[in-house]
C-alpha cells in the first residue's frame, strides 16, 4: 500500500532564516506530487504541484520554493522566512493522471 | 481560476441531528471529493464521487455528484461528538491538473 510522510511535524524559526520541509511517498511509481499551505483555521492554499522529477509548477508567487530531486521526494524550502510564512504545510499525493489525492500529517511552521 | 463555493462555512448542531453541506461551482468538475479534516492532521478522504448523478454512502455519509456537474453535497445523518472538524469538497477536471478545494465547513457537535 502507499504511504506518504512528511516531517518536521512542528518547526518553530525565526524570521529570516531557511526552510526545509521534506516529503516522500512509498508504494507508488511517478506520483504527482502537491504542497499545500493552510492558515489557521483556513482553508487549502495550492503552493506548487510536481507531475515528474524536475518538474515544478507554482500556483502562488511567494519566497517559498519547491525541489523534487527524486521520483518520490518532495522538498519545500525558503531562503529567508517571512512572518506570514507560518501556517500548516501538507503534502500530498495522486496517482499520475488520477482523480484523488491524499494527503500527509501535515507540518507546522511558526515563525517568530 | 476557478472557484468552489461551500457552505454553511461553520454549523453547531445537536449530537443525533443530521447535517448538510455543499459546494458550488462556476465552472464544471469531472470529480467530486470529500474530505475531512481533524485538528492538527491532515485532510482524510471520505467519498469520491466520478460521475454526474452517482449517490454513494460511507457509513453515515452520503454524498452527491450534481446532474450539472457543477454541485455536490454532502450529508451526515444521525451526528456524534467526533464528526467534529472540518469539512472540505474539492473538484477536479482532469487527472493532471491541480484539485480546486472549497474553503471548508467547521462542524461542532454539542451532546
Amino acid at each position: 500500500s502507499q504511504t506518504i510522510h512528511q516531517w518536521p511535524a512542528t518547526l518553530v524559526q525565526p524570521v529570516g532564516s531557511p526552510l526545509s520541509l521534506e516529503c516522500t511517498v512509498e508504494g507508488t511509481s511517478n506520483p504527482n506530487l502537491y504542497w499545500y499551505r493552510q492558515a489557521a483555521g483556513r482553508g487549502l492554499q495550492l503552493l506548487f504541484y510536481s507531475v515528474g522529477i524536475g518538474q515544478i509548477s507554482s500556483e502562488v508567487p511567494q519566497n517559498l520554493s519547491a525541489s523534487r530531486p527524486q521520483d518520490r521526494q518532495f522538498i519545500l524550502s525558503s531562503k529567508k522566512l517571512l512572518l506570514s510564512d507560518s501556517g500548516f504545510y501538507l503534502c500530498a499525493w495522486s496517482v499520475t493522471g488520477g482523480n484523488t489525492i491524499y494527503f500527509g500529517e501535515g507540518s507546522w511552521l511558526t515563525v517568530v | 481560476g476557478q472557484q468552489l463555493n461551500q457552505s454553511p462555512q461553520s454549523m453547531f448542531i445537536q449530537e443525533g441531528e443530521d447535517v448538510s453541506m455543499n459546494c458550488t461551482s462556476s465552472s464544471i468538475f469531472n470529480t467530486w471529493l470529500w474530505y475531512k479534516q481533524d485538528p492538527g492532521e491532515g485532510p482524510v478522504l471520505l467519498i469520491a464521487l466520478y460521475k454526474a448523478g452517482e449517490l454513494t454512502s460511507n457509513g453515515r455519509l452520503t454524498a452527491q455528484f450534481g446532474i450539472t456537474r457543477k454541485d455536490s453535497f454532502l450529508n451526515i445523518s444521525a451526528s456524534i461528538p467526533s464528526d467534529v472538524g472540518i469539512y472540505f469538497c474539492a473538484g477536479l477536471l482532469s487527472g493532471n491538473t491541480p484539485l480546486v478545494f472549497g474553503k471548508g465547513t467547521r462542524l461542532s457537535v454539542i451532546a
